[in-house]
């Protein structure tokens, strides 16, 4: 069983559909990273979480300590959203980041 | 412009011929770490670094070296290298270990190997 799992692995929705992704891990963390990879393969962090909840722009994400669980979430969902959506988890005890294998999100127009 | 640097973003090398992979960034990031992305695997840590003279394996350091002798620096060194690393590279920083909060990772653009 992989330690950070994501769901779904692919997502097709319509412009303007709230998007929810998910991430669920079974390590203990003092971090959680939503990444973004476009398809040119260039890499941006959208949020690093320890606790709570966290907003930018139509972006939200969300962390369940307790759960050991995280959300992402895209409102009014456009074209230009198109892209992998990947969650990492920073160990705390040792300090690795493991990653979730990815979601590839399709926003049709 | 805060950036990671990586250098070559494209490579095509033979099996046994020692390179490096260079990562640098100018934003005084405190932790720096190495990459591997390919197909169905998704990204795996290779090494990563917590400051100076500091490094640790990751999850898939095998056939591969690292070294952190400035702060700004972190290269990735392969030895002899072979086909089954062929890959994408990331290198990525942030500014401290946690549990601070200002630790979001930088990534460089990526470097993809090919080893025939």
């Amino acid at each position: 069983k992989n330690e950070v799992e994501q769901s779904p692995q692919n997502l097709t929705a319509q412009e303007g559909e709230f998007i929810t992704i998910n991430c669920s891990y079974s390590v203990g963390i003092s971090a959680l990273h939503w990444l973004q990879q476009h398809p040119g393969g260039g890499i941006v962090s959208l949020f690093m979480l320890s606790s709570g909840k966290k907003k930018h722009g139509r972006l939200i994400a969300t962390i369940n300590i307790q759960e050991k669980h995280s959300s992402l979430h895209i409102t009014a969902s456009h074209p230009r959203d198109s892209a992998v959506y990947i969650c990492a988890v920073r160990g705390w005890r040792d300090d690795k980041i493991i990653f979730g294998k990815g979601t590839r999100l399709h926003i049709l127009p | 412009e805060a950036q990671v640097t990586q250098n070559p973003r494209y490579l095509i090398t033979v099996t046994g011929k020692k390179l490096t992979v260079t990562c640098s960034q100018n934003m005084n990031h405190e932790y720096m770490s190495w990459y591997r992305q390919d197909p169905g695997l998704g990204l795996r840590q290779i090494y990563y670094s917590m400051n100076v003279e500091v490094t640790d394996k990751g999850d898939v350091p095998e056939g591969y070296k690292v070294s952190r002798k400035e702060k700004r620096n972190f290269p990735l060194i392969l030895e002899s290298p072979s086909p089954n690393q062929t890959s994408l590279y990331f290198c990525a920083s942030s500014l401290t270990a946690p549990p601070s909060g200002a630790n979001v990772l930088t990534f460089g653009a990526g470097s993809r190997l090919t080893v025939l």
